[in-house]
């Protein structure tokens, strides 16, 4: 089983600032199949970023993902307030299809 | 517009077996896997398994193996999730979503969920 490994685990930002979060992979993931997820209170996950890189339709450029092997990042260009939330990665190369253990964005 | 709408929240007695649903629209029941998600309260996302619409073949994650059964019905594009053998560490939100292309995938659309307490 892949252990995805999110730092940090909290990430006190101000809106406008970039945010950096990173995931690491206990093995390279295959075809880098690593996807984002952007969660917020009561709500269920929203996908950001697939294939390590690729962005949805709908998904502001202010988000990118890059990365392969066993080490990605996500990274939010310029933080608006609706941004922060928690922020959990995922890889499905291999099975079992696993997550990371999250990454908090918080308002500095 | 695609959407997964799931039953309403549960409370289960332990050793009991929950049995969550999930309707979907706005595509072809048969062109998407769905797979099913844990959160417990407070935690991270776990996934459980999944399902192909189309023959009805499934995985499941090794944690789940043997309590878990994922179902799809064709008649009501509606998945299905049971899980036996209830304790109280599954008490937990319990979300549907679907991917094409292959059984591991991302997971592009998801239903709003579906909270499960076990309690006695």
């Amino acid at each position: 089983e892949i252990v995805l490994t999110q730092s940090p685990v909290t990430l006190s930002l101000s809106p406008g600032e970039r945010a950096t979060l990173s995931c690491r992979a206990s093995q390279s993931v295959s075809g880098s199949y690593l996807a984002w997820y952007q969660q917020k209170p009561g709500q269920a996950p929203r996908l950001l970023s697939y294939g390590a890189s690729n962005r949805p339709t709908g998904i502001p450029d202010r988000f990118s993902g890059s990365g392969s092997g066993t080490d990605f990042t996500l990274t939010i260009s310029r933080l608006e307030p609706e941004d922060f939330a928690v922020y959990y990665c995922q890889q499905y190369g291999s099975s079992p299809i696993t997550f990371g253990q999250g990454t908090r964005l918080e308002i500095k | 517009e695609v959407q997964l709408v799931q039953s309403g929240a549960e409370v289960e007695k332990p050793g009991t077996t929950m049995k969550i649903s999930c309707k979907v629209s706005g595509y072809t029941f048969t062109d998407f896997y769905v797979y099913w998600v844990q959160q417990a309260p407070g935690k991270g996302l776990e996934w459980m398994g999944v399902v192909d619409p189309e023959d009805g073949e499934t995985i499941y994650a090794e944690k789940f193996q043997g309590r878990v059964t994922i179902t799809a019905d064709t008649s009501t594009d509606t998945a299905y999730v049971e899980l036996s053998s209830l304790r109280s560490e599954d008490t937990a939100v319990y979300y549907c979503a679907i991917g094409s292309g292959a059984f591991l995938r991302y997971f592009e659309t998801w239903g709003q969920g579906t909270l499960v307490t076990v309690s006695s």
